[in-house]
């Protein structure tokens, strides 16, 4: 079993529509928790960044941490195309330096 | 701001060459500093980290070294490519030992 999984997708859905991108962990040590945006051939972009449980918002970016459930997730509010990237999600430990890394999911958004 | 660079961006080297890929930051000192490897469908794999200068802690054996001569730089060498070692080579830096951010990426591709 990987630490992280991640559905790769492709997650296909039309403009405005409320996405929900989700990964699940077995490591019940993981802290902090990130999801990165990844357009084609480029480096991934920090998108939100959270510590132990709960929700945190930004934007149009809503980010929820549940840790009894081992299961984050990451909200796009009203998608627009320029949202289609790959979404990968990440998390660690407290003190060590290894991030690890869900395999990404790939959304598009249809005009 | 802080920046990172990493150079070059695209790389064509036939099996059994030598390589040297280049990482700098911008705009911050004493960085953590980060080589990861990112293979088609398969995230992202930690190949390298480093605390300061001279400190090289290694993820994965490998044909792979890198190094770091000065306290913004990070560099990935090998002395004999394999086919295997191509991919999309991420080099990343960290303050907190958390969130990490990334840099534009090298493609490399062994023929």
């Amino acid at each position: 079993q990987k630490e992280v999984e991640q559905d790769p997708g492709p997650l296909s859905v039309p403009e405005g529509a409320i996405v929900s991108l989700n990964c699940t962990y077995s490591n019940s040590a993981f802290q902090y928790f990130m999801w990165y945006r990844q357009y084609s051939r480029k480096g991934p972009e920090l998108l939100m960044y959270t510590y132990s449980s709960g929700n945190k918002e930004d934007g149009r970016f809503t980010a929820q941490v549940d840790k009894s459930s081992k299961y984050i997730s990451l909200f796009i509010r009203d998608s627009q195309p320029s949202d289609s990237a790959t979404y990968l999600c990440a998390m660690k430990d407290t003190g060590f330096q290894k991030l690890v890394f869900g395999t990404g999911t790939r959304l598009l958004v249809s005009p | 701001s802080q920046t990172i660079h990493q150079w070059p961006a695209t790389l064509v080297q036939p099996v059994g060459s030598p390589l040297s890929l280049e990482c700098t930051v911008e705009g911050t000192s004493n960085p953590n500093l980060y080589w990861y490897r990112q293979a088609a469908g398969r995230g992202l794999q930690l190949l390298f980290y480093s605390v300061g200068i001279g400190q090289i802690s290694s993820e994965v054996p490998q044909n792979l070294s890198a190094s770091r001569p000065q306290d913004r730089q990070f560099i990935l060498s090998s002395k004999k490519l394999l086919l295997s070692d191509s991919g999309f080579y991420l080099c990343a830096w960290s303050i907190t030992d958390n969130e990490q951010f990334f840099g534009p990426g090298t493609r490399l591709t062994v023929l």
